[in-house]
C-alpha cells in the first residue's frame, strides 16, 4: 500500500466545472505539497501546507491533519488546467530524514472546452 | 531571476555505460534535491544536498551518487546503467533545506538506456 494515496487517478471535466482532487496519507507529516506537471515533464509547486487552507487564484488547497487528508480544488476549470496533479508529503521524522518527499501517483486532469 | 536549469535535456546511453547529469539551482539557493520519475514507480526521491553536504538519500542502489559544488551546482552520476534507469530525472532547488522551503523544479533530463 502506497503511503500517499490520491484519488481519482483520472478526471475529465467540462470547462467551468468545480474540481476536487483528494490525497490521504498514513502517518504524521510535517508538510504536504501539491504539484502540477504538464506534458513534457515540467513540475510547478502549487502549494505547501502544514495546516488549514491556502488559496491562489482559482486554486484552493486544504488539509485536515487529524484525518490525514488534503484536497485540491479548482474553481471555474479551464482547458489550460489540464495536467497531472501530484500530492507529496514530508513525513514527520527526524530533521534530515524528514527532508525527503514521498509522492502520490498523481491525478490526470483533462478539462474539455 | 533565472529558473533551475538542467543539462542535458535528453540523453541516450547503452547498458553498462555511466552518465552524469547537471543541475544549476536558482541563484542564491543552497539546497538541491534530485528525483527520478518513471511510468511504473512514479516520482521517487534520490537525494538532497545542502551547502555541499548530502542531507538525505532515498532507497536507490549505490550506482546512484551525487555531489554539490561550492557554487551550489549539483551533479548526479549513475554508473553501470541498466534498462530500468530510463527515466525523467528532475532536480529542485530551495533557499533553505528542502524540509522547510518550497522547492522549484527544473525541466528535467530525460534519459533513455538502450
Amino acid at each position: 500500500k502506497n503511503e500517499v494515496e490520491q484519488s481519482p487517478q483520472n478526471l475529465t471535466a467540462q470547462e467551468g466545472e468545480f474540481i476536487t482532487i483528494n490525497c490521504s496519507y498514513s502517518v504524521g507529516i510535517s508538510a504536504l505539497h501539491w504539484l502540477q506537471q504538464h506534458p513534457g515533464g515540467g513540475i510547478v509547486s502549487l502549494f505547501m501546507l502544514s495546516s488549514g487552507k491556502k488559496k491562489h487564484g482559482r486554486l484552493i488547497a486544504t488539509i485536515n491533519i487529524q484525518e490525514k487528508h488534503s484536497s485540491l480544488h479548482i474553481t471555474a476549470s479551464h482547458p489550460r488546467d489540464s495536467a497531472v496533479y501530484i500530492c507529496a508529503v514530508r513525513f514527520a521524522m527526524g530533521e534530515t530524514s524528514g527532508s525527503r518527499l514521498t509522492f502520490g501517483e498523481g491525478t490526470q486532469l483533462t478539462v474539455n472546452p | 531571476k533565472a529558473g533551475v536549469t538542467q543539462t542535458p535535456r535528453y540523453l541516450i546511453k547503452t547498458r553498462g555505460q555511466q552518465v552524469t547529469l547537471s543541475c544549476s539551482p536558482i541563484s542564491g539557493h543552497r539546497s538541491v534535491s534530485w528525483y527520478q520519475q518513471t511510468p511504473g514507480q512514479g516520482l521517487q526521491f534520490l537525494f538532497e544536498y545542502f551547502s555541499e553536504t548530502q542531507r538525505n538519500k532515498g532507497n536507490f542502489p549505490g550506482r546512484f551518487s551525487g555531489r554539490q559544488f561550492s557554487n551550489s551546482r549539483s551533479e548526479m552520476n549513475v554508473s553501470t546503467l541498466e534498462l530500468g534507469d530510463s527515466a525523467l530525472y528532475l532536480c529542485a532547488s530551495s533557499l533553505a533545506p528542502a524540509s522547510v522551503e518550497t522547492q522549484y523544479f527544473g525541466p528535467g533530463t530525460r534519459l533513455l538506456v538502450l
